[in-house]
């Protein structure tokens, strides 16, 4: 089963404009974890963030986390056509179940 | 480029085969889980080895099984394929015997069952 849910599934923008993803869980979590994947292939860790964290940065990435409401946000600044990929959110409840991922986001880049 | 490396990348069985899949760690690595992604989907956990041994498991049936050797690469071993084991196969090492942290992934194997 899959716990969280990406939102939206698929998002369109021109390049240069921000990009914003959103995840929602179900259970409690230690962290919570972004991942990017092109076209079918393996997946490369963006950034994670802790339970008891509230936001975090890497480069042009912003990750917020509200466990009160169960949900995380993902903000690209700046968009590249180089962007152009699948995102996953990824959460651990702390057990040894693995990381359990949502469906995705498809973000696509318009040069 | 994370250093994990899996193999075959891609291969086409036929309903009730069997199938390996390999996966070498990157270096310093001592964990290794496996994920199953359907097309569409996100990927799903199917097991975790951790010093030879599994120490975690999906939702996935018995004939899912896995070893994990002393240099910490890694087999998923399929038996019984049916038509919905179709899907790209992914490994992923880390550094602890949990699955806390950043994980690291191959390129996966793409079985395709006919």
């Amino acid at each position: 089963s899959q716990q969280g849910e990406e939102d939206p599934q698929a998002l369109s923008i021109q390049e240069g404009e921000n990009a914003t993803m959103n995840c929602s869980y179900k259970t409690s979590i230690n962290n919570l974890q972004w991942y990017r994947q092109n076209s079918g292939r393996g997946l490369v860790h963006l950034i994670l963030i802790r339970s008891n964290e509230r936001e975090k940065h890497s480069g042009r990435l912003r990750v917020t986390l509200d466990t009160s409401k169960k949900s995380s946000s993902l903000l690209i600044t700046a968009s590249r056509a180089a962007d152009t990929a699948s995102y996953f959110c990824a959460t651990d409840a702390g057990g040894a179940d693995g990381l359990t991922f949502g469906k995705g986001t498809h973000l696509i880049i318009q040069p | 480029e994370t250093g994990v490396t899996q193999s075959p990348t891609h291969l086409i069985k036929t309903r009730g085969q069997q199938v390996t899949l390999r996966c070498s760690s990157q270096s310093g690595h001592n964990t290794v889980s496996w994920y199953q992604q359907a097309l569409g989907q996100g990927p799903q956990f199917i097991f975790q080895y951790y010093r030879e041994e599994e120490n975690g498991r999906g939702n996935f049936p018995p004939r899912f099984s896995g070893l994990q050797f002393p240099n910490y690469s890694s087999e998923l071993n399929v038996n019984a394929l049916e038509l919905d084991d179709s899907a790209l196969y992914l490994c992923a090492s880390s550094i602890s015997g949990r699955s806390t942290g950043e994980l690291f992934f191959g390129e996966g194997s793409r079985l395709t069952v006919l």
